[in-house]
């Protein structure tokens, strides 16, 4: 069953611009997790932020986390046009014996 | 450099003729996963291995099964592959720690 839901599904922007991507889901989780997709290609996982945090940092990303409202934001700074990709946020169910549960994916394009 | 390789990446299967997808870590990671990609969807749990405890997603059709011979190897097998099967497979590990998955470069299956 699907867990999280990315807006926007799509987003257009210029180089030099942030780029904000939100995430909402539905049942307690262990952590969150954001994921890459290049086209055509696997995923690389960029960072993960544990139910017990609120923001994460790792370079030019920031992660929040808003379990009370069960979402998350990704926030690219100074977009640069090698960030176009597809982004996918993941849940990792409070649950034995489960794996990641990823949602539809927000893609980005990133202009010069 | 320690990764996860899936071959081969493009694979054309005829219609109801069965394949073998393959996926290798040199991760030695304890857990490894199958997940379906369809066109600009999120990628779909089929099932996951925790070391040699197999764990099938209710939904997962019985067309797919999978095989784990050892920790460095997993198989998917589609015995008789539909039309709507055609999509990007993609293998991923996980040492269940906070690191997030490992996912290979995926292979795309054409059914025709």
């Amino acid at each position: 069953s699907q867990q999280g839901e990315e807006d926007p599904q799509a987003l257009s922007i210029q180089e030099g611009e942030n780029a904000t991507m939100n995430c909402s889901y539905k049942t307690s989780i262990n952590n969150l997790q954001w994921y890459r997709q290049n086209s055509g290609r696997g995923l690389v996982h960029l960072i993960l932020i544990r139910s017990n945090e609120r923001e994460k940092h790792s370079g030019r990303l920031r992660v929040t986390l808003d379990t009370s409202k069960k979402s998350s934001s990704l926030l690219i700074t100074a977009s640069r046009a090698a960030d176009t990709a597809s982004y996918f946020c993941a849940t990792d169910p409070n649950q034995a014996g489960t794996a990641l549960i990823f949602g539809k994916g927000t893609t980005l394009s990133v202009s010069s | 450099d320690a990764m996860v390789i899936q071959n081969p990446r493009y694979q054309v299967t005829q219609f109801g003729k069965p394949v073998t997808l393959s996926c290798s870590q040199t991760l030695n990671h304890n857990v490894m996963y199958w997940y379906q990609q369809k066109s600009s969807q999120a990628p779909k749990l089929l099932f996951h291995y925790y070391d040699k405890d197999f764990n099938n997603e209710a939904d997962t059709p019985d067309n797919f099964q999978s095989r784990r011979p050892n920790t460095s190897f997993c198989f998917l097998d589609i015995r008789s592959p539909g039309l709507g099967d055609a999509a990007m497979y993609l293998c991923a590990t996980s040492d269940q720690g906070l690191h997030g998955y490992t996912f290979g470069s995926g292979t795309r299956l054409t059914v025709v």
